[in-house]
């Protein structure tokens, strides 16, 4: 069936260090998949995007990995800052058309002073 | 550029009442997704809607159901509210055939 899920539910980092989040997929014919960051009280903010025919793309401190092969996405967030505490949710688009997205459970990342 | 909005921001029902929750799109967007997130789970699809029909939906009973208006806005209906449906629903919205979805800010609602 459709499943979107991450590695680790929580991971916490150092201010100043990179930090990786992961994601595995199931459905193979997926071809686009966003990660979204939801802060406390909020909605998901979007933070990138990335299609299946690439497996790299960089925004601002962020970059997502896309694995084909193992079915598996990663969100790298450079020099983390305390404001990028958050949960993060990967999320993968399912059906031609359909509109969907599948979201994984997410995992909340903790910046350490 | 204003985002999605949704209202209210907080709804208190009891078992058996019907909730009413409302989303404003962002301006040029006529997609309107909705998505439930139950405390400490992940996002779950609801609905879809683009230029004022349902095109999707996700596996939710049928006490769950909506519209989209034609200037694009959209309201999520439950019925028979049950003490499960306590949730933040979140609305979405994008450009035709776009994927990217950008999300309001969620109407908490609980049912006591």
């Amino acid at each position: 069936g459709e499943s979107v899920g991450l590695h680790l539910p929580t991971l916490s980092v150092q201010e100043g260090d990179n930090s990786i989040i992961n994601c595995a997929y199931s459905n193979s014919a997926s071809d686009y998949f966003i990660w979204y960051k939801q802060e406390s009280g909020k909605g998901p903010q979007f933070i990138i995007d990335i299609r299946s025919n690439m497996d790299k793309r960089q925004g601002q401190r962020v970059t997502v990995l896309l694995n084909k092969t193992v079915k598996h996405l990663s969100l790298q967030i450079a020099a983390t800052q305390p404001g990028d505490s958050a949960v993060y949710f990967c999320a993968e688009k399912v059906g031609q058309g359909a509109q969907k997205l599948v979201f994984g459970q997410g995992t909340r990342l903790t910046i350490n002073p | 550029e204003a985002g999605v909005t949704q209202s209210p921001t907080h709804l208190i029902k009891t078992r058996g009442q019907q909730a009413t929750l409302r989303c404003s799109p962002i301006s040029g967007h006529t997609s309107v997704y909705w998505y439930q997130q139950a405390l400490g789970l992940g996002l779950q699809f609801l609905l879809w809607y683009d230029e004022g029909e349902e095109r999707n939906r996700g596996n939710f009973p049928p006490r769950f159901s909506g519209r989209q208006f034609p200037n694009y806005s959209s309201e999520l209906n439950v019925n028979a509210l049950e003490l499960e449906d306590s949730a933040l629903y979140l609305c979405a919205s994008s450009l035709v055939a776009i994927d990217t979805q950008y999300f309001g800010p969620g109407t908490r609602l609980t049912v006591l």
